[in-house]
Order: structure tokens, then C-alpha cells, then sequence
């Protein structure tokens, strides 16, 4: 069973730019999350898809938005790129959201913003 | 505001020894606590978890402690192994969202 892939691998951009990034969860896994790593901060939760539905959101500005398609591939965008937004990002799959899930993490998207 | 902390950023253990890191919450409201194993370039996988209703869940070398009252959580490894060398995140939920601590970059030393 191929697990969660995220592409692309690496990114450079530079300020004001607008980028996207795409997730294809484990095959039947519904629930699609992302998160950004960043040094000393941890995982900080951005958002949630789950039915092509957001059901939660992270304390992250509007720059960042997402969604998932019918066949539960995610995509996240960011406008107006920050040098602040330079970040591993990552996607997580799960088969659907609720208590005692596992999350499935891809191997994340370097984004370098210049 | 962090719900989740690691509070060592760093350990170093021999090899052969026990290697403890600790992780500690501030909601009650989580009934359900993972911790992960993160390497370079690679995301985070999968560990060990445990319920609330639990307070100790073993996988091999691998036992998770949870302390409700003291809102503290605890991965404890051993024997610890050099392959054992990377960044460990503790994460909690309440079924609704995960919280993830900082992490703790663990070296095993041969």
C-alpha cells in the first residue's frame, strides 16, 4: 500500500509569490491534514479536509488555504509569500477524523522563500 | 499558545541504556496521546500510543507512561539503539485536533 506522497520534494520562491503543494493520502484514508514544521516551533496544525470539507482550521492567516478533491487529494496554497513561510510542510492522512486515529505523514515539501 | 511541550530539546544516551523523554500537556480534554519518530528528510511516523483510560502501553522496546493527574507523558526506550538517533515528537488529541509538542532530537551513542 503506497503511503502518503506530497510533492513537490523541495520548493524556492521568493516573496510575493504564490505557491501550491499537493498530498495524495494513503488509498481509502478520507481525512487529509497539514502542518508546518519550523525549527523550535514543532508541528503547527494549519487545517483539516475531510469530504472535501474543512473541518478545523489553524491559527494561520488567510494567505493559507486549502482543499480536497472527490477522490480525497489534497492541495494548500499560500499567497503572497513571507520570508517567515519558509517551512517543511506537511500532510497527513487518516481514515477519517475522530478519537483514537493514527495520522499517516508524507515526507513533506522543503518551501524556501527568498 | 502551546498545549503540548517538550521541554528538552536535546538528549544523549548511551548505547544499551534506558533513554526517557518526557512530554507534558495542559488540556484535560485530551484522551488520546501518540508519539512519533521523525528522521532527516523523512516525515514523522508512528511510534506508540495510548488512552486516557491507560496509563502504561509497552510495544517492545518501546513503553509510553501517562500520568493524568500530573498532565505528564513519558517515552521510555530500551535498550536504546544508535538507529534510534532522531527527532521525537509527543502529540495529543481530542479527537477533533492534534497538538504537537516541539520535539526532542535523541542521540544514541555507540
Amino acid at each position: 500500500k503506497a503511503g502518503v506522497t506530497q510533492t513537490p520534494r523541495y520548493l524556492i520562491k521568493t516573496r510575493g509569490q504564490q505557491v501550491t503543494l499537493s498530498c495524495s493520502p494513503i488509498s481509502g484514508h478520507r481525512s487529509v491534514s497539514w502542518y508546518q514544521q519550523t525549527p523550535g516551533q514543532g508541528l503547527q496544525f494549519l487545517f483539516e479536509y475531510f469530504s472535501e470539507t474543512q473541518r478545523n482550521k489553524g491559527n494561520f492567516p488567510g494567505r493559507f488555504s486549502g482543499r480536497q478533491f472527490s477522490n480525497s487529494r489534497s492541495e494548500m496554497n499560500v499567497s503572497t509569500l513571507e520570508l517567515g513561510d519558509s517551512a517543511l510542510y506537511l500532510c497527513a492522512s487518516s481514515l477519517a477524523p475522530g478519537q483514537g486515529v493514527k495520522l499517516f505523514f508524507g515526507s513533506g515539501t522543503q518551501l524556501s522563500v527568498l | 499558545d502551546q498545549q503540548v511541550k517538550q521541554n528538552s530539546p536535546s538528549l544523549s544516551v548511551q548505547e544499551g541504556r534506558i533513554s526517557i523523554l518526557n512530554c507534558d500537556y495542559t488540556n484535560s480534554m485530551f484522551d488520546y496521546f501518540l508519539w512519533y519518530k521523525k528522521y532527516p528528510a523523512e516525515g514523522p511516523t508512528f511510534l506508540i500510543s495510548i488512552s486516557s483510560i491507560k496509563d502504561k502501553n509497552e510495544d517492545g522496546r518501546f513503553t509510553v507512561f501517562l500520568n493524568k493527574s500530573a498532565k505528564h507523558l513519558s517515552l521510555h526506550i530500551v535498550p536504546s539503539q544508535p538507529g534510534d538517533s532522531a527527532v521525537y515528537f509527543c502529540a495529543a488529541s481530542t479527537g477533533n485536533q492534534f497538538y504537537f509538542g516541539t520535539g526532542t532530537s535523541l542521540t544514541v551513542i555507540p
